[in-house]
Order: structure tokens, then C-alpha cells, then sequence
């Protein structure tokens, strides 16, 4: 049982390029979660999946978008990468059963940065 | 609005010693409240959880308090360790439910 994993855990980007990040999830949780953590910082919610087939915005969605692409998998994209998005990005999951109590579990982190 | 806060964003202790970390939140609806340990270049590690309806849960070394009157929780941790040094934090849910609203962190430093 790996729990959350992601892919890359490191990557490198210039300025205007594109990428996608990975996430899966094995322990058949129904929501699912992108967070950025910039130095000294908490996390800051970028985009959820709150069951397989639908995603809404989180507090920080500018310059994003995500594919629920079933219930184990979860993508970030980045389509025109700045600088600004320099950040270490967490992906969690958690059951998804009871708004406001749910425990979410996370990744390991992806360290993106854009030059 | 929503936000939760830290009191203090560093904490050095001597192993053994018994920490104390503290958080206030400004939603006084929020019903639940997580804190979550990250070790560096890892993601965060939930801990303990605690629910409006109580003042106070245990786990294994760790003890979370709520005083909701002054909106405030802690986290104590006792007989502190080396491998306790960590950046603490404590979350709540937004108002919709949906996603966790995290504070800035406390980075704990545990010396032997």
C-alpha cells in the first residue's frame, strides 16, 4: 500500500514550457487534491476533485488546470510555465465521505522549478 | 474570514523536554482541526485530529487541546525526540467543507 505517489519528484522548467504532473492514490479515496507550498509558507489549495468526474477551484487556480482521470488518478497541468509557479506541489487524498471532518493524506511532493 | 495562524514560527528544545505548540483560528464555525507534521524534503504527516464537540484527544506522545472560547488549539508533545524536529501545522476545514485551510508552520528543533 504506497499511499499517495507522484511523478516527477524534481523537475526543471524554462519559462513558457508545459508540463503535467502526476498523482495516484491506492487507497480507494473518492477526493482528491493539488496544494503549492512556496518557502515558509502553508499549503494553499490550487485545484480538488471531490469524486471521479468533477473538479472545482481552489484558492490559487491561475495558470492551471487538472484532469480527474479516474478515481486512482489525479493530473496537474501547467501550460505556460513563470516563475511565479516555483514551488514544491503536494497532492493529497482522503475518503471523501464527510464534508468538514475528512483527513487528507499526502504525497511526497513534486519541487518544480521555473527559470 | 478564514485563516489559522501560528503563534510562533520557530521552537528549540532539549530532547526530553516537553513542547508546546500553538495555534489560533479565526473561524469560530470550524468544527474540525487537524495538525500535520512535515519533515523536510517530505509531505505532510497527519498526527491527530480533534473535533469541536471535545476539549482535549490523546495519541502516543501527542495531546491536542481546543479552547474554543479564544479559538485556540495546541499541540503538546511529550518527552520530545530528535525525530520530532519537524514543521508543525495546524489545519481546518473552509467554510464550504471542501479543503483544508493550513497555518504558516512551527519549526520544532529537538537538541540532545
Amino acid at each position: 500500500n504506497a499511499g499517495v505517489t507522484q511523478t516527477p519528484k524534481f523537475q526543471v522548467l524554462k519559462t513558457g514550457q508545459s508540463m503535467t504532473l502526476q498523482c495516484a492514490q491506492d487507497m480507494n479515496h473518492n477526493s482528491m487534491y493539488w496544494y503549492r507550498q512556496d518557502p515558509g509558507m502553508g499549503l494553499r489549495l490550487i485545484y480538488y476533485s471531490a469524486s471521479e468526474g468533477t473538479t472545482d477551484k481552489g484558492e490559487v487556480p491561475n495558470g492551471y488546470n487538472v484532469s480527474r482521470l479516474n478515481k486512482r488518478e489525479f493530473s496537474l497541468r501547467l501550460e505556460s510555465a513563470a516563475p511565479s509557479q516555483t514551488s514544491v506541489y503536494f497532492c493529497a487524498s482522503s475518503e471523501g465521505w464527510a464534508k468538514g471532518t475528512d483527513t487528507q493524506y499526502f504525497g511526497p511532493g513534486t519541487r518544480l522549478t521555473v527559470l | 474570514g478564514e485563516s489559522v495562524g501560528l503563534h510562533l514560527p520557530t521552537l528549540s528544545v532539549q530532547e526530553g523536554d516537553n513542547s508546546i505548540i500553538n495555534c489560533a483560528y479565526s473561524n469560530s464555525a470550524s468544527d474540525y482541526f487537524i495538525w500535520y507534521k512535515q519533515e523536510s524534503g517530505k509531505g505532510p504527516q497527519f498526527i491527530i485530529d480533534i473535533r469541536s464537540n471535545m476539549d482535549k484527544r490523546q495519541g502516543q506522545r501527542v495531546t491536542v487541546l481546543l479552547n474554543k472560547t479564544v479559538k485556540h488549539l495546541s499541540l503538546q508533545i511529550a518527552a520530545t525526540q530528535p525525530g520530532d524536529s519537524a514543521v508543525y501545522f495546524c489545519a481546518e476545514f473552509n467554510q464550504a467543507g471542501t479543503a483544508l485551510i493550513f497555518g504558516k508552520g512551527t519549526t520544532l528543533s529537538v537538541s540532545s
